[in-house]
C-alpha cells in the first residue's frame, strides 16, 4: 500500500531557530500533500494545502511566514517552522493520496513531534 | 468553517459493540471518513461515506445521512487492539478544489477492557 515518509520523527531546537520537516511520498506521485498539526489528545487541524509547483494555500488563521511549505517535487514536500517558539511545538503529522487506494483515502506519515524549549 | 462534533471518550468490553456518533456543519460537503489512531501514531483510514447509507468492511460498518448531517462508526465484536481514538472527518470541496480537504472532529478515545 502507499508510503507517506516524514523526517525527523522528533525534533527538538531552540526558541528562535528554524526547524524543517520532510514528507515523502515513497511509492507514489503526489500533486498534494496536507500539512495537519495536532496538540496532545486534541484533533487534527489542517494547516495548510501543498500544491506540487504552486503556491500552498493556507487555512484561515495559519501565518504563511511562519510555516513556509515547499512542495518542489512530486514527491516531496517540506515544512519549515521559522522563528520557533514554545507554543510552536506540537505533533505536525503529512497526508497524500494515492491513485491506487483512491480519492478517498488520506494516507499519513507517522508524524513529527517538535518540542521548542 | 466546519464543525464537528463527537463524543470524547466511550468505554466497552471485549466482545462488545460500539456506535460512535458524528454531527457535523460545514460548506461545501463532500462525505464523511473515519480514521483510527493509536497513541502517537499515524492516523489510518477505515472508512468513507460520500452518500447515505452504509458501508461495511469488516467489524466496521460507517453510516452516513447527509439530511440530518449525522454520521456513525459502528465497531463490533471489539477486541483490545481497537483501544484508540476515532475521528470523523468531513472532506470539503470548494474554491474550484477537486481534490477536497480533510477537517476533523476532535475524537473519540475508545477504550476496551477485557
Amino acid at each position: 500500500g502507499a508510503v507517506v515518509s516524514q523526517h525527523p520523527s522528533w525534533v527538538i531546537c531552540k526558541s528562535g531557530t528554524s526547524v524543517k520537516i520532510e514528507c515523502r511520498s515513497l511509492d507514489f506521485q503526489a500533486t498534494t500533500m496536507f500539512w495537519y498539526r495536532q496538540f496532545p489528545k486534541q484533533s487534527l487541524m489542517l494547516m495548510a494545502t501543498s500544491n506540487e509547483g504552486s503556491k500552498a494555500t493556507y487555512e484561515q488563521g495559519v501565518e504563511k511566514d511562519k510555516f513556509l511549505i515547499n512542495h518542489a517535487s512530486l514527491t516531496l514536500s517540506t515544512l519549515t517552522v521559522t522563528s520557533a517558539h514554545p507554543e510552536d511545538s506540537s505533533f505536525y503529522i503529512c497526508s497524500a493520496r494515492d491513485r491506487e487506494s483512491g480519492a478517498n483515502v488520506l494516507t499519513f506519515g507517522a508524524g513529527s513531534r517538535l518540542t521548542v524549549l | 468553517g466546519q464543525s464537528l462534533e463527537q463524543p470524547s471518550e466511550v468505554t466497552a468490553v471485549e466482545g462488545a459493540i460500539v456506535q460512535i456518533n458524528c454531527t457535523y456543519q460545514t460548506s461545501g460537503f463532500y462525505g464523511l471518513s473515519w480514521y483510527q489512531q493509536h497513541d502517537g501514531g499515524a492516523p489510518t483510514f477505515l472508512s468513507y461515506n460520500g452518500l447515505d447509507g452504509l458501508e461495511e468492511t469488516g467489524r466496521f460498518s460507517s453510516f452516513l445521512s447527509r439530511s440530518d448531517s449525522y454520521g456513525y462508526l459502528l465497531l463490533q465484536e471489539l477486541q483490545m487492539k481497537d483501544s484508540a481514538s476515532y475521528f470523523c472527518a468531513v472532506r470539503r470541496g470548494d474554491r474550484g478544489s477537486t481534490l477536497g480537504r480533510l477537517y476533523f472532529g476532535r475524537g473519540t478515545q475508545l477504550t476496551v477492557w477485557p
